[in-house]
């Protein structure tokens, strides 16, 4: 168990629709990290933040957008689903005891029908 | 931009010894980081690698050379747990310590 949790472990929706994928951190931590896996692109970073700001952006579409909350809990909000966008989002945090080590929750499944 | 280069598979038997390697090319290159995925799981912390060298973790080693760019996971006295797949990772940027990774290498061991 990393400490990372993620809700919810899986989610159906439809195109078009919009959902709420939420990730703690581990205890300590102040960086929060959301990658994207899908088969054919593999492990992508999306985008950190660190004590509540944004702190680096990777392939982040603009139809995505994410924040940390005073908590240091963060939320990644994917609107206007489409198909592609089906595959398992990584929350991960770091920073208590080293900066350099990433702490990867288990992952929300997405299946946009 | 980032990119790395690692196989796509690799498979071994039991009790042997496997190196998975890793080059990369980085605008800025600030180390080495190796991850673990068993299938539908959570990536997993094996090592990282800031300066040239070996450095080894129990049954697995990692090693750096910055001059050429690259590395390598070497992974001891294989068990069938070890099946799973292996991503090396350099940071994004010096901004952030956020990761870009490779393409994974999928490790089959065979009893």
């Amino acid at each position: 168990d990393s400490g990372v949790t993620q809700t919810p472990k899986h989610l159906i929706t439809a195109t078009g629709q919009r959902v709420t994928l939420r990730c703690s951190p581990r205890s300590g931590d102040l960086s929060v990290y959301w990658y994207q896996q899908s088969l054919d692109q593999g492990l992508q970073f999306l985008i950190q933040y660190y004590n509540g700001e944004e702190r680096a952006k990777g392939n982040i579409l603009e139809r995505f957008s994410a924040q940390q909350f005073p908590d240091l809990h963060s939320e990644l909000n994917l609107s206007s689903l489409e198909l592609g966008d089906s595959a398992l989002y990584f929350c991960a945090s770091s920073g208590r005891d080293s900066r350099e080590t990433q702490y990867f929750g288990p992952g929300t499944r997405l299946l946009v029908l | 931009g980032q990119s790395l280069e690692q196989p796509s598979e690799v498979t071994a038997v039991e009790g042997a010894i496997v190196q998975i390697n890793c080059t990369y090319q980085t605008s800025g290159f600030y180390g080495l980081s190796w991850y673990q995925q068993h299938d539908g799981g959570a990536p997993t912390f094996l090592s990282y690698n800031a300066l040239d060298g070996l450095e080894e973790t129990g049954r697995f080693s990692s090693f750096l050379s910055r001059s050429d760019s690259y590395g390598y996971l070497l992974l001891q006295e294989l068990q069938m747990k070890d099946s799973a797949s292996y991503f090396c990772a350099v940071r994004a940027n010096q901004a952030g310590t956020a990761l870009i990774f490779g393409k994974g290498t999928t490790l089959s061991v065979s009893s």
